[in-house]
């Protein structure tokens, strides 16, 4: 257990499904964090919150949709997924200053 | 822009060897420098890491030495078990854009069999 818990572990989705993923620190922490883990592709910084408000999207499709109604809590809500999306969603939170990220297990996501 | 290059795995060693992982950085002012791990099927966890110049980050027999001079952050262990294969990523983090965000490297694989 790491301090920040993510929910499903697993899921699997077909393309015209609408699921939510969830994320939740009880940390402290003020800053929360989407990434998106490929095979073979770099981590891919989705979204950033920093008190609940949103500080960066890079350019992340409109079929992904953040939501943080506290700094305790994040959600990655999809809809209308495409098979390439499979992959594993990454959350993690941080305080406001130099001492690293603190990453939950990840949700494996499979569009088919 | 800020970066963070790794060596290219994968990585494979036999048990008890001595293990190098380089990294280099590009950044704007001072950053915070950082190795995590990720065990198969996992999430990334912290490994070790530096906040200044000459600093030694260690944790369960690693370690990396923050040198400014050469811009490296190289992650080393002297003898690897067969529990340590995993992807390792190193990254940096850096006052410019105040929220602590990571910049990640490509992560290297190590395989290490027995």
């Amino acid at each position: 257990e790491t301090g920040v818990t993510q929910t499903p572990r697993h899921l699997v989705m077909g393309m015209t499904n609408k699921k939510s993923l969830k994320c939740e620190q009880h940390l402290g922490h003020n800053a929360m964090y989407w990434y998106k883990q490929s095979a073979k592709k770099p981590l891919e910084l989705m979204f950033v919150y920093n008190f609940k408000e949103q500080t960066e999207n890079n350019s992340v499709p409109s079929r992904f949709s953040p939501e943080c109604p506290n700094s305790s809590h994040l959600f990655l809500h999809l809809h209308t997924l495409q098979p390439e999306d499979s992959a594993l969603y990454l959350c993690a939170s941080s305080q406001l200053t130099h001492y690293g990220y603190t990453f939950g297990s990840g949700t494996r996501l499979t569009v088919v | 822009g800020d970066s963070v290059t790794q060596m290219e795995g994968p990585v494979t060693l036999s048990e008890e060897a001595f293990l190098t992982i380089n990294c280099t950085y590009t950044a704007t002012g001072y950053p915070s420098l950082f190795w995590y791990v990720q065990y198969p099927g996992e999430g990334l966890q912290l490994l070790l890491k530096a906040t200044k110049a000459d600093d030694k980050g260690s944790n369960k027999g690693f370690e990396a030495t923050y040198r400014k001079e050469t811009t490296s952050f190289h992650l080393e262990k002297g003898s690897v078990q067969v529990s340590d294969s995993a992807v390792y990523f190193c990254a940096l983090s850096t006052l410019a854009s105040n929220t602590g965000k990571l910049i990640f490297g490509q992560g290297t694989t190590l395989q290490v069999k027995p």
